[in-house]
C-alpha cells in the first residue's frame, strides 16, 4: 500500500523555471526520501530528511519537512533538460525494528528545452 | 563502482511457467527489498530482509510469489505459475542498514502471455 502521495501527479515547465513537487504521507516517519527515475531506468537516491529536520539542501535540490501537516516539498530549481523525469517521495516509518520504504506514485516532469 | 545487478533485465514468459528472477546487492548492505512497478499500482513493496531474514512480505501474494536470500549476495523473487497479471517491472534494492537510502538495480521487465 502506499504510504506517500506526490502532487501534481504531472508537470510541464520550461527549462530554467523552477519545479516544486509536493509529498504527503499518513503515518509517522523516521526519514521521508525522494527518488528520481528516468524512463526505463531503475530509480535513483537524491535527498533524506530526517523527521528532526526541517529543510535541507543538495545542489539545485531543496527539500522541506512539515511533520505536523505529514507532507513535504522538492523544489528543483533553475531546471534542465536533462532533469525530465519520474519524482517519487519515499517513507520509512517511525518506531518498530521494520525499516520498509514505502513509495508514492509519483510525479512525472517534463523540462522543455 | 558498487551497483545493484539484476538478472535477467527481460523476461518473457508463457502462463503457467515458473520465472525466478536474481538480484546481487551491494557488498556489505544488509538490506534488500523487493519491488513490483506497474502503470496501475505504482510500486509496491513485494518483500524485505534484514540480514538475510524476511521481514516483511505482506505486499508478496503468498500463494504463487516466493522470496529468499539463500547467501547475502543472493536474493531470489520466484513466481509459480507466473499468469498475465504478473506483468511488471521487478526492482531489487538494497541499502546498507535500516532507515537509510536505498539503492535500486536496473529492474527486470516481466512480460507473461
Amino acid at each position: 500500500s502506499q504510504q506517500g502521495e506526490e502532487d501534481p501527479q504531472a508537470l510541464s515547465i520550461q527549462e530554467g523555471e523552477n519545479a516544486t513537487m509536493n509529498c504527503s504521507y499518513k503515518t509517522s516517519i523516521n526519514n521521508l526520501q525522494w527518488y528520481r527515475q528516468n524512463s526505463g531506468r531503475g530509480l535513483v537516491h537524491l535527498i533524506l530528511i530526517r523527521s528532526n529536520e526541517r529543510e535541507k539542501h543538495s545542489g539545485r535540490l531543496r527539500v522541506t519537512l512539515d511533520t505536523s501537516k505529514k507532507s513535504s516539498s522538492l523544489l528543483i530549481t533553475a531546471s534542465r533538460a536533462a532533469d525530465t523525469a519520474s519524482y517519487f517521495c519515499a517513507t520509512i516509518r517511525d518506531g518498530g525494528s521494520q525499516g520498509n520504504l514505502i513509495f508514492g506514485k509519483g510525479t512525472k516532469l517534463s523540462v522543455k528545452p | 563502482d558498487a551497483r545493484v545487478t539484476q538478472t535477467p533485465r527481460h523476461k518473457v514468459t508463457e502462463m503457467g511457467q515458473e520465472v525466478t528472477m536474481r538480484c546481487q546487492p551491494i557488498l556489505g548492505h544488509n538490506t534488500v527489498f523487493w519491488y513490483r512497478q506497474t502503470m496501475m499500482q505504482g510500486l509496491e513493496l513485494l518483500a524485505y530482509f534484514r540480514n538475510r531474514a524476511p521481514l516483511d512480505d505482506s505486499g508478496m501474494p503468498k500463494d504463487r510469489f516466493s522470496a529468499e536470500m539463500p547467501d547475502a549476495t543472493l536474493a531470489t523473487l520466484k513466481i509459480q505459475p507466473s499468469e498475465p497479471r504478473d506483468s511488471a517491472v521487478y526492482f531489487c534494492a538494497s541499502g546498507l542498514h535500516r532507515n537509510t537510502e536505498a539503492f535500486f538495480g536496473q529492474g527486470t521487465r516481466l512480460t507473461v502471455v
